[in-house]
């Protein structure tokens, strides 16, 4: 079975720009989870979606955005990029609450 | 904000030997996790202890979960080279679940 894809692995902006990041989850999860990873520190909760609702938000300016399509999958928009948003983007799914199974991971570089 | 801190920062050690990580927080949770993760690559999770459980073990994974004290620890046996990673506990204490706290991890290197 395929884990937790997402894509693009790397990706290199410039500030002001705009990014959406993908992610498919395990098959049978309805359950999607972001989290932002900067170097050297432990991931940031950024949103979670269940079954196309959002069902949490983190500390992160409107700036961020997700949504949750019907099939699950999901997609994470950072408008108006700054230097700060460089980080590792982890997308994690699951069936509702517990263990949770995280992608690679999109690395986002904002110059 | 991290709730969780683990303690050391930076752990080195021989093939063979012990390690041990330790995790404090600052609320009451639900559950308490470790993952683990390769170089700045995706989290693997590695157990989940609940709020009501005292100790787990896995394999060669022990895990003790104490509520008074707001701690966790995890101790790696019989460590290998392929454990060399980092470490992070995360707390849940969301009210649907997977809104996971975590610290700031324990990067182990195991020496061969």
């Amino acid at each position: 079975d395929a884990g937790v894809t997402q894509s693009p692995t790397h990706l290199i902006k410039t500030r002001g720009q705009h990014v959406t990041l993908r992610c498919s989850p395990i098959s049978g999860h309805k359950s999607v989870s972001w989290y932002q990873q900067v170097l050297g520190q432990g991931p940031q909760f950024i949103f979670q979606y269940y079954e196309k609702e959002e069902r949490g938000r983190g500390n992160f300016p409107d700036r961020f955005s997700a949504r949750q399509f019907p099939n699950y999958s999901s997609e994470l928009n950072v408008n108006a990029l700054l230097l700060g948003d460089s980080a590792l983007y982890l997308c994690a799914s699951s069936f509702y609450t517990g263990e949770l199974f995280f992608g690679e991971g999109s690395r986002l570089t904002v110059l | 904000s991290q709730q969780g801190e683990e303690d050391p920062q930076a752990l080195s050690i021989q093939e063979g030997e012990n390690a041990t990580m330790n995790c404090s927080y600052k609320t009451s949770i639900n559950n308490l996790q470790w993952y683990r993760q390769n170089s700045g690559r995706g989290l693997v999770h590695l157990i989940l202890i609940r709020s009501n459980e005292r100790e787990k073990h896995s394999g060669r994974l022990r895990v003790t979960l104490d509520t008074s004290k707001k701690s966790s620890s995890l101790l790696i046996t019989a460590s290998r080279a392929a454990d060399t990673a980092s470490y992070f506990c995360a707390t849940d204490a969301g009210e649907y679940g997977n809104k996971l706290v975590f610290g700031a991890g324990t990067i182990l290197r195991v020496k061969s």
